[in-house]
């Protein structure tokens, strides 16, 4: 079952400009995971935040945690060509290994 | 690290075939996943091993899946027989520790005719 719930399903948006998209989720989580994914290829792991983590960063990528809301953001600033892909949030929870994957965002950035 | 190997990368197949999906995970990880993607139903889970012990097959659709690792270093997903419906793209993932990141291969596209 799909626990996480991202949005918007699909985002354009011009080289340079940042990319928002949101993680919405049910239960209780250990981590949130996201995931980028090329057309064709498979999922390469992005970042990890744990339940007890607000905010982390790696490179150009943001991510924020809000267990009260139950949801989560990934930010990519100054966007290029090559971020175009799918985005995925995965949720972990009590059962450690379990990751329940949501549909995904797909983003395009025009040159 | 060449990270994690699937074979075939597209397996083009009958009805009523036997097909058989093999991963080789990351060397020194010891979870191991199998999943399929469709546009319909997104990512599952199928089956989950550690320490080749596989410890939860609920996401496993019907008797006619099956999967073994019978070491660290190889897992295969079997379907017998495929029916279209079984369509997808198949990944392995490994990592070290249930909890932590997972490392995806690259899939096995499978079509059944």
């Amino acid at each position: 079952s799909q626990q996480g719930e991202e949005d918007p399903q699909a985002l354009s948006i011009q080289e340079g400009e940042n990319a928002t998209m949101n993680c919405s989720y049910k239960t209780s989580i250990n981590n949130l995971q996201w995931y980028r994914q090329n057309s064709g290829r498979g999922l390469v792991h992005l970042i990890l935040i744990r339940s007890n983590e607000r905010e982390k960063h790696s490179g150009r990528l943001r991510v924020t945690l809000d267990t009260s809301k139950k949801s989560s953001s990934l930010l990519i600033t100054a966007s290029r060509a090559a971020d175009t892909a799918s985005y995925f949030c995965a949720t972990g929870g009590s059962n450690d290994y379990k990751l329940s994957f949501g549909a995904g965002t797909t983003v395009t950035v025009r040159a | 690290d060449a990270g994690v190997i699937q074979s075939p990368r597209h397996e083009v197949t009958e009805m009523g075939q036997e097909v058989t999906l093999r991963c080789k995970p990351i060397s020194g990880h010891n979870s191991l996943f199998w999943y399929r993607q469709t546009m319909m139903r997104g990512l599952e889970l199928l089956i989950y091993f550690n320490n080749n012990v596989p410890i939860d097959d609920s996401g496993m659709p019907e008797d006619r899946f099956s999967a073994k690792m019978p070491n660290a270093s190889f897992s295969t997903l079997k379907i017998q027989p495929s029916e279209p419906r079984d369509s997808a793209v198949y990944f392995c993932a490994s990592s070290f520790g249930g909890r932590n990141e997972q490392f995806f291969g690259p899939g096995t596209r499978l079509t059944v005719l």
